[in-house]
């Protein structure tokens, strides 16, 4: 149980364009979902907060216009680049904070996508 | 990562026991996760302290002293495979009960 997947694993696209990244819990309900950035050789980089039903929080210095995150349903959270520059490239790893399924303590993080911006 | 510290690398070698040592700030502190991760992948969960003492959990313990602020993870009889960065998070007491991680500790396992 406690499974976390993430969608699209890799993307490449072009300066200026926007990708969307998927966040899935699928044998559990997440209330609470995490974005982190991690650069090469770095460590993990909280984004955003993303409630079921409200409005991201996000932490200090992260563009939320720039970073839109909607989390529509207790299994799915979004994260959009939009306007994607270069130095945006990085590996996006999302988590969710289970119920009493997966157990309220734990973060259990997704696989991972890998953006890449020409 | 803010205010918690890790050593940045460490090596061993196989058969090996090894102690990767973390301190963090204590307001506000509300759990400690210790996460494995190999390069390009996601983290994994390894465990969790939340009052004083050692978890133990096969080949891995973690550790925890509140009024310390210190924790560490212990590895025993190492394997090739547990070459990774293991990574130190606090979970901070509030509403969202987010993760704060340490920059991250690279093991390497050598033969």
């Amino acid at each position: 149980g406690a499974v976390v997947s993430q969608h699209p694993s890799w993307v490449i696209c072009k300066s200026g364009t926007s990708v969307k990244i998927e966040c899935r819990s699928l044998d559990f309900q997440a209330t609470t979902m995490f974005w982190y950035r991690q650069f090469p050789k770095q460590s993990l980089m909280l984004m955003a907060t993303s409630n079921e039903g409200s409005k991201a929080t996000y932490e200090q210095g992260v563009e939320k216009d720039k970073f839109l995150i909607n989390h529509a349903s207790l299994t799915l959270s979004t994260l959009t680049v939009t306007s994607a520059h270069p130095e945006d490239s990085s590996f996006y790893i999302c988590s969710a904070r289970g119920g009493w399924l997966a157990g309220a303590d734990t973060q259990y993080f997704g696989p991972g996508t890998r953006l890449t911006v020409l | 990562g803010q205010n918690i510290d890790q050593p940045t690398e460490m090596t061993a070698t196989e058969g090996a026991i090894v102690q990767i040592n973390c301190t963090y700030q204590t307001s506000g502190f509300n759990g400690l996760f210790w996460y494995q991760q190999h390069a390009g992948e996601a983290p994994t969960f390894l465990s969790y302290n939340v009052l004083d003492g050692l978890e133990e959990k096969g080949r891995f313990s973690s550790f925890l002293s509140r009024s310390k602020g210190y924790s560490y993870l212990l590895l025993k009889e190492l394997q090739m495979k547990d070459s990774a960065s293991y990574l130190c998070a606090r979970r901070e007491n509030t509403g969202f009960q987010k993760l704060v991680f340490g920059t991250g500790t690279r093991l390497l396992v050598s033969p």
